[in-house]
Formats: structure tokens, sequence, C-alpha cells
């Protein structure tokens, strides 16, 4: 099975602060059809994930700009240029490229 | 609007099984994978199947081929899950999602406890 890395687990932002978070696959994720398909997912306090980036770097529909994601093969970033109160959660990249599809252990955003 | 609405909360006794429901509307799941998803107390996302409901093939994880189910239901746009031999390891929330995870159902708590 694909082994997705985190990093980091926790994450203490600011207000307007910009974060990353890394994400590595224990192999390509580059699927024999062009596409990669991995994809970060934000699950807030008591709600269910919600997809924020697919297939690497697009951006979902209703999903907020400051959110950005980029790499490839098996080394992918998430960046939130300038953090809002809303954004505090468990973030999440998952790959669904190789079955069984498998989910990175989470990074937490927590607001100074 | 497409929306994913899943059963209550079930509490089941170590070794029965329970079916979940996760219906959806605004959407037919005829033309999507349906995945399964769970998420034990305090820990991450756990990816446990998909099928497509058009046909009906399913792919399982490999720890999940002797616990879980997936079918649906097309006339009535509704996919399930059974989970059987129920063990305190499989208390979990679970969730439904369409294809490619854009749309999740709220959840639903399963307990197992004697």
């Amino acid at each position: 099975d694909v082994v997705l890395t985190q990093t980091p687990p926790t994450l203490s932002a600011t207000i307007g602060q910009s974060v990353s978070i890394s994400c590595r696959s224990s192999q390509s994720l580059l699927d024999s059809d062009g596409d990669t398909y991995l994809n970060w997912l934000l699950q807030r306090p008591g709600q269910s994930p919600q997809l924020l980036i697919y297939s690497v770097s697009n951006l979902e529909s209703g999903v907020p700009n400051r959110f950005s994601g980029s790499g490839s093969e098996t080394d992918f970033t998430l960046k939130i240029s300038g953090v809002e109160a809303e954004d505090l959660g468990v973030y999440y990249c998952m790959q669904a490229t190789h079955a069984p599809f498998t989910f990175g252990s989470g990074t937490k955003l927590e607001i100074k | 609007e497409v929306q994913l609405q899943q059963s209550g909360a079930e509490l089941g006794k170590p070794g029965t099984s329970v079916k979940l429901s996760c219906k959806v509307s605004g959407y037919n799941i005829r033309n999507t994978y349906m995945h399964w998803v769970n998420q034990r107390p305090g820990k991450g996302l756990e990816w446990i199947g998909r099928i497509d409901p058009a046909n009906g093939n399913t792919i399982y994880a490999e720890k999940f081929k002797s616990k879980a189910t997936l079918t649906a239901d097309t006339s009535s746009n509704t996919a399930y899950m059974q989970l059987s031999q129920l063990k305190s390891d499989d208390t979990a929330i679970y969730f439904c999602a369409m294809d490619p995870f854009d749309y999740w159902g709220q959840g639903v708590m399963v307990t197992v406890s004697s």
C-alpha cells in the first residue's frame, strides 16, 4: 500500500501567517492516464472532511484561493497564504492513484 | 444541490452485524463511485472501499475484505455498507463519500459494546 507521510503533525499559526504542509508518498502518484490523484482535505472539528485541492493543484469550487497545492510524483505541498480563523482543523493528503486509496496521518492546524 | 444523508447512530453487540445507508440526492449514483471511509476515535481517516453502483463492482482495502460489504440500490439512489462480526475495534465514525471525494455524508457513529 502507498504510505503518505505528512509533516508537520501540528502547526500553530497566527492570523495572516502563511504556512505549508508537506506530504511525501512511498511511490509515484503519477497515474498511467497522466493525472496525479493527490488530494488535500480539511476536517474541521466535529465535521466531515472537505475537499480543498484535487489532482495536486486544482482548487475545489468554493474554496478560497489562499489555498494552493503543488508538487509531483512523490513530493507535494499544501500552502495557506494568510491563515484565517476558519482554517483551523486537521489537514489530510490522500492519494487515489493506487488502490487501496490511502490518507496521510494528518496535520493539525491551531490558531495562536 | 448534492447531499449525502447517512442513517443514524448504531449500537451493536460483538459478533453481530450492522448495515449503514447513504442516500444521495441531487446526483445519480450510477454516474459515480461511492466510497466508504472510517475514523476511529481520535484517529485519522481510513479508506474502506468503493462501489460502482452502475454494475456493483467493488474494491476493498485488504483489512476490510471480510469485514465490510458494499452494495448500492440505484432505484433509491442509496449506497449501503454492512459491517459483520463486529468487534470493539470497529467502533468508529463511518463516512460515505462520492467520487472524487467532493461530497461527503455527515458520518455515522457505530459503537460496538456488549
